[in-house]
């Protein structure tokens, strides 16, 4: 069965410290991943995606992902937290295999930049 | 701005009542997804509409339904409400059948009392 984890409910980082922000994932076949950050009371943005090549992702907001094949992981990363990157951080999978063809949503991860 | 429109933007209603929800997709976008999120259950995917047909169905329940208009835009449905039901309720559309990039509304955050 498809799932994603994020394993950490929340994540403090100092202002200009560098971040992550932990997924894994299980598919039956190959994934496409997602990143998505939700801003107090504002729907979820897209900040970026992996579907093939290049392992290393770059989205909005100078966040990029990883992509792990061996540890099944897709983690977020930015070099220099801003205070502005406050907020709530999905991780979505979704099998190519899967004739569904929908998104396995992460349980969020809150992330705190302290200034 | 995501060009994803969601009316109302709030909603406070009665349990046992019914109220109706209403989203409008990117130009272009022809699928649908109705999504709820509350604080104990993060974001569940209830059902998916493309091009006028309901393509997946999710953790929806039967006091909810949904449909999507010959213009694209969606209304979804909930009847004989509970406290429970209180959440935010996103909508989202993305241009494919398959589900890749989605593009959030603002929401409709639902109140029931």
């Amino acid at each position: 069965a498809q799932s994603v984890a994020q394993p950490e409910d929340q994540v403090n980082v100092a202002e200009g410290n560098p971040l992550t922000v932990k997924c894994t994932y299980s598919v039956s076949g190959n994934p496409y991943l997602f990143w998505y950050v939700q801003y107090p009371n504002r729907g979820l943005q897209f900040l970026l995606k992996y579907i093939t090549g290049d392992n290393l992702v770059k989205g909005s907001y100078g966040f990029e992902a990883e992509f792990n094949k061996s540890q099944t992981s897709f983690h977020l990363k930015k070099p220099s937290a801003l205070v502005s990157d406050s907020a709530l951080y999905f991780c979505a999978v979704r099998d190519i295999l899967d004739s569904n063809y929908q998104l396995i949503w992460g349980a969020g991860t809150k992330l705190i930049i302290k200034p | 701005d995501s060009g994803v429109t969601q009316t109302p933007k709030h909603l406070i209603t009665a349990t046992g009542q019914r109220v109706t929800l209403r989203c409008s997709p990117r130009s272009g976008d022809l699928s649908v997804y109705w999504y709820q999120q509350s604080l104990d259950q993060g974001l569940q995917f209830l059902i998916q509409y493309y091009n006028g047909e309901e393509r997946a169905k999710g953790n929806i329940l039967e006091r909810f339904s949904a449909q999507q208009f010959p213009d694209l835009h969606s209304e979804l449905n909930l009847s004989s409400l509970e406290l429970g039901d209180s959440a935010l309720y996103f909508c989202a559309s993305s241009v494919e059948i398959e589900a890749d990039t989605q593009y959030f509304g603002p929401g409709t955050r639902l109140t029931v009392l």
